[in-house]
């Protein structure tokens, strides 16, 4: 079952804009992790946040976690076209290393 | 160093016929975690395995099995299939199986698409 819900399902901008994707979550986790996912392939590990953190960057990816709404957000900076894809949001438990994951984003970043 | 390798990549099989499906993970890596990934249901974990024993079962009927080897290479199995398998079976390895740090983190193959006719 998921884990909870991410919005926007689809987001379409401008090669240069930022993108923020949100991704909420329903039980207590141990970190939170986002993934991208090109057409159907495998995931590829972006960046993860631990419970105790509130905000991490790695690059043009900025992520926040409101573990109090549960709740995360990923900001991409300065898109470009190679940015287009699937993002998914995805809970760790404590106990392990079995990932929930949330829907998806589909982002088109357009040239 | 070579990355989570998944065989075959596509599959085409009939209804009722069963499936075995290999994961080669990253070597070092002891933990192997297979999840199917459809349209309507999104990305479900389905088992994990850590040091050839089964540590976490998803939501799945007895049809899904799964194995590990001592080379930690995994295997999984799906039984009777059923339209409703039709999915890209992924698979992922990781140093470790719990804890706080990014040992944790997960890399995945490119997947096993499955097609059930």
């Amino acid at each position: 079952s998921q884990q909870g819900e991410e919005d926007p399902q689809a987001l379409s901008i401008q090669e240069g804009e930022n993108a923020t994707m949100n991704c909420s979550y329903k039980t207590s986790i141990n970190n939170l992790q986002w993934y991208r996912q090109n057409s159907g392939r495998g995931l590829v590990h972006l960046i993860l946040i631990r419970s105790n953190e509130r905000e991490k960057h790695s690059g043009r990816l900025r992520v926040t976690l409101d573990t109090s709404k549960k709740s995360s957000s990923l900001l991409i900076t300065a898109s470009r076209a190679a940015d287009t894809a699937s993002y998914f949001c995805a809970t760790q438990e404590t106990s392990g290393s079995r990932l929930t994951f949330g829907e998806g984003t589909q982002l088109t970043v357009n040239p | 160093k070579a990355g989570v390798t998944q065989t075959p990549r596509y599959l085409i099989k009939t209804r009722g016929q069963q499936v075995t499906l290999s994961c080669s993970p990253i070597s070092g890596h002891r933990s192997v975690s297979w999840y199917q990934q459809t349209p309507g249901q999104g990305l479900q974990f389905l088992f994990e395995y850590f040091s050839e024993t089964q540590r976490n079962k998803g939501n799945f009927p007895g049809r899904f099995s799964g194995r590990q080897f001592s080379n930690s290479r995994s295997e999984m199995n799906v039984s009777t299939l059923e339209l409703g398998d039709s999915a890209l079976y992924l698979c992922a390895s990781s140093l470790a199986r719990s804890g706080t740090t990014t040992k944790n983190i997960q890399y995945f193959g490119a997947g096993t698409r499955l097609s059930v006719l």
